[in-house]
């Protein structure tokens, strides 16, 4: 069985600041990983995937993530924090079923960006 | 076109009602999902339809029953709902692809309905 893990609720840092979102995941073969935003009343935003390949994964509105299978791991991080990224951010792994994709879905972490 | 659209935004039922959710996209996509989002919390996988025949019911009530009349558009209908019901349902539609030989399916969000039963 797939599983995700965000040990984080909230993270607050500081308009400016690096700002790290943690992802842990637990999957028998090789993972699908994923970072998804959610604004207040909005559907998901896709920001990243890991596949195949390099392990640091480059995003959407300056965002990456750094694949580490010895971890288990896929932080969700960006050099510098806007206040605009305030949102709820989710981590996912899924298996690749054929013709689709389930995916499991972490807690979700609430990230604050103070301006 | 890039997207996947849901209608309506807003729905408010009572627990007596029919009504029904719509989802569509105009990406080739054949795979397409319905899910259960209550406030603050993950989306939960409810369907997920391949090549427009259900492939996965995650033991959802008889209550939700979904269709797929074409590879395009996926509706919810809703009959005899409970107040606990309700939540954002979103849709999303995937295609498999590949990186470096290593098929995946990413999956598209739509931007959600958001259903009150009363």
């Amino acid at each position: 069985a797939q599983s995700v893990a965000q040990p984080e609720d909230q993270v607050n840092v500081a308009e400016g600041n690096p700002l790290t979102v943690k992802c842990t995941y637990s999957v028998s073969g090789n993972p699908y990983l994923f970072w998804y935003v959610q604004y207040p009343n909005r559907g998901l935003q896709f920001l990243l995937k890991y596949i195949t390949g390099d392990n640091l994964v480059k995003g959407s509105y300056g965002f990456e993530a750094e694949f580490n299978k010895s971890q288990t791991s896929f932080h969700l991080k960006k050099p510098s924090a806007l206040v605009s990224d305030s949102a709820l951010y989710f981590c996912a792994v899924s298996e690749n079923s054929g013709g689709y994709q389930k995916v499991t879905f972490g807690t979700g972490t609430k990230l604050q960006v103070i301006p | 076109d890039t997207e996947v659209t849901q209608t309506p935004k807003h729905l408010v039922m009572g627990m007596t009602n029919k009504k029904s959710l719509k989802c569509e996209q105009h990406m080739g996509h054949r795979a397409m999902y319905w899910y259960k989002q209550k406030a603050k919390k993950p989306p939960e996988l409810m369907f997920v339809y391949s090549y427009e025949k259900l492939s996965i019911n995650e033991s959802v009530p008889s209550r939700f029953s979904p269709e797929c009349p074409n590879s395009s558009l996926l509706n919810l209908h809703l009959h005899a709902l409970q107040p606990e019901d309700s939540a954002l349902y979103l849709c999303a539609s995937s295609q498999e692809s590949r990186k470096k030989n290593r098929p995946y399916n990413e999956q598209f969000f739509g931007p959600g309905t958001r259903l009150t039963v009363l």
